[in-house]
């Protein structure tokens, strides 16, 4: 059984703390890690795309970084905010004879107070 | 807003019933994804379709069947319903060539209950 982990399964912080999260995830078969951010009563919400290894995304506070040989990525959120309160989740894309498969981890629920 | 709509919003039927959910992509995008989200297991993926036709498929149960139409807008059909088929049901879409390696937009989700 494939899967993908993802830790701490919660974290809260202060506002303007730096956080980050990590992925863990086989590394055979590997072809893109997706990162999705999903506040409450809301639909999820593509944060990045990465499919190399060494690839470093970026989108304002928030960045993320990609080791496929090791099978892990973190999330970084630098100077949080109480709007960066959500579930963070990752999905691993695998490729096989099979055809290809998404696969999610449960997510980190991060929690910012002001 | 994402682009991507779904319908109905909210869905309460019996067990053994079956029904619909309908789902339309982003304006251009050619590939639609079906996810569930029950309480349990977290956001699984169920199926997609690339341009009319199957792509991948992840955990879908026998009793749940996909299709895109021509137009692009996708069904996701569930029979035999189950109690523990209650659950978020989401579609997303994405463009590029089918194989996710872009960012996917996702719909409002259809809350389905089963009685």
């Amino acid at each position: 059984i494939l899967n993908v982990e993802q830790s701490p399964q919660s974290l809260h912080v202060q506002e303007g703390d730096s956080t980050n999260f990590t992925c863990s995830f086989p590394s055979s078969n590997f072809y893109a890690l997706h990162w999705y951010r999903w506040e409450t009563a809301k639909s999820p919400e593509a944060l990045f795309v990465m499919t190399l290894n060494g690839d470093e995304k970026k989108k304002g506070r928030i960045s993320a970084t990609l080791n496929t040989k090791e099978g892990y990525s973190y999330l970084y959120i630098k100077g949080s905010q109480p709007e960066d309160s959500a579930t963070y989740l990752c999905a691993l894309l695998l490729a096989n004879q099979a055809g290809t498969a998404l696969i999610f981890g449960k997510g980190t629920t991060l929690s910012v107070s002001s | 807003d994402s682009g991507v709509t779904q319908t109905p919003k909210h869905l309460i039927t019996a067990t053994g019933q079956r029904v619909t959910l309908r789902c339309s992509p982003r304006s251009g995008d050619l590939s639609v994804y079906w996810y569930q989200q029950s309480l349990d297991q977290g956001l699984q993926f169920l199926i997609q379709y690339y341009n009319g036709e199957e792509r991948a498929k992840g955990n879908i149960l026998e009793r749940f069947s996909a299709q895109q139409f021509p137009d692009l807008h996708s069904e996701l059909n569930l029979s035999s319903l189950e109690l523990g088929d209650s659950a978020l049901y989401f579609c997303a879409s994405s463009g590029g060539t089918g194989l996710a390696l872009v960012e996917q937009y996702f719909g409002p989700g259809t809350r389905l209950t089963v009685t």
